[in-house]
């Protein structure tokens, strides 16, 4: 079965890097777009990022844009999410999540980023 | 890049229909047939209920429909039952080709 797994999430300081896994299994990886999308305590989901199925086009959140990358290693059927200059505004739950055809058909449990001093 | 606008919480009664509004702009929701929405409970993964507007997946009760005008797509739950107690939220492709969640909704059962 479709299973995401993600990992990487953490306390970390402000202004320091981390970066989050999503380990896929279960399907065919390079067929897939994946994305992430965060949820900061008490608010709502967010889109973070996309990277297409075939690497060749990546998209940002204007709130993460030049701080965060997205990658893939289709070797490894993983998705990465570098994320640099963290802020506390960057607390939040992970989710990586498959794309099929502009929608979220599997999601991940998610990895927890804490941003604090 | 604004969230859609959904209301912050709607309740109903078992057995009642109630609708959950998401409304965005034409670079977004007016735009484009890519309208999904999500149930989340917290602390676990989020769930597709409906994809392209009106489109359900396989599992997913008949009870859940979706569907749009102009710049505001909606969510219908009918037959209210306790288990559909959660957050749900929308989603919809943009014109900068990314993406945008609604500000989310509660649902209540009373």
């Amino acid at each position: 079965q479709v299973q995401l797994v993600e990992s990487g999430g953490g306390v970390v300081q402000p202004g320091r890097s981390l970066r989050l896994s999503c380990a896929a299994s279960g399907f065919t990886f390079t067929n897939y777009g994946m994305h992430w999308v965060r949820q900061a305590p008490g608010k709502g989901l967010e889109w973070v990022a996309v990277i297409w199925y075939d690497g060749s086009r990546k998209y940002y959140a204007d709130s993460v844009k030049g701080r965060v990358t997205i990658s893939r290693d289709d070797s490894k059927n993983t998705v990465f999410l570098q994320m640099n200059s963290l802020g506390v505004e960057d607390t939040a739950v992970y989710y990586c999540a498959r794309e099929v055809a502009y929608y979220f058909d599997k999601w991940g449990q998610g990895t927890l980023v804490t941003v604090s001093s | 890049q604004s969230a859609l606008t959904q209301p912050a919480s709607v309740s109903g009664s078992p057995g009642q229909s109630i609708t959950i509004s998401c409304t965005g702009t034409y670079s977004d929701v007016g735009y484009y047939n890519y309208v999904s929405w999500y149930q989340h409970h917290p602390g676990k993964a989020p769930k597709l209920m409906i994809y392209d507007v009106t489109y359900r997946p396989s599992g997913v009760s008949n009870r859940f429909s979706g569907s749009k005008s102009g710049n505001t797509a909606s969510l219908t739950i009918s037959g209210l039952q306790a288990e559909d107690e959660a957050d749900y939220y929308c989603t919809s492709y943009t014109s900068s080709s990314s993406y945008v969640f609604g500000s989310g909704t509660k649902v209540t059962v009373l």
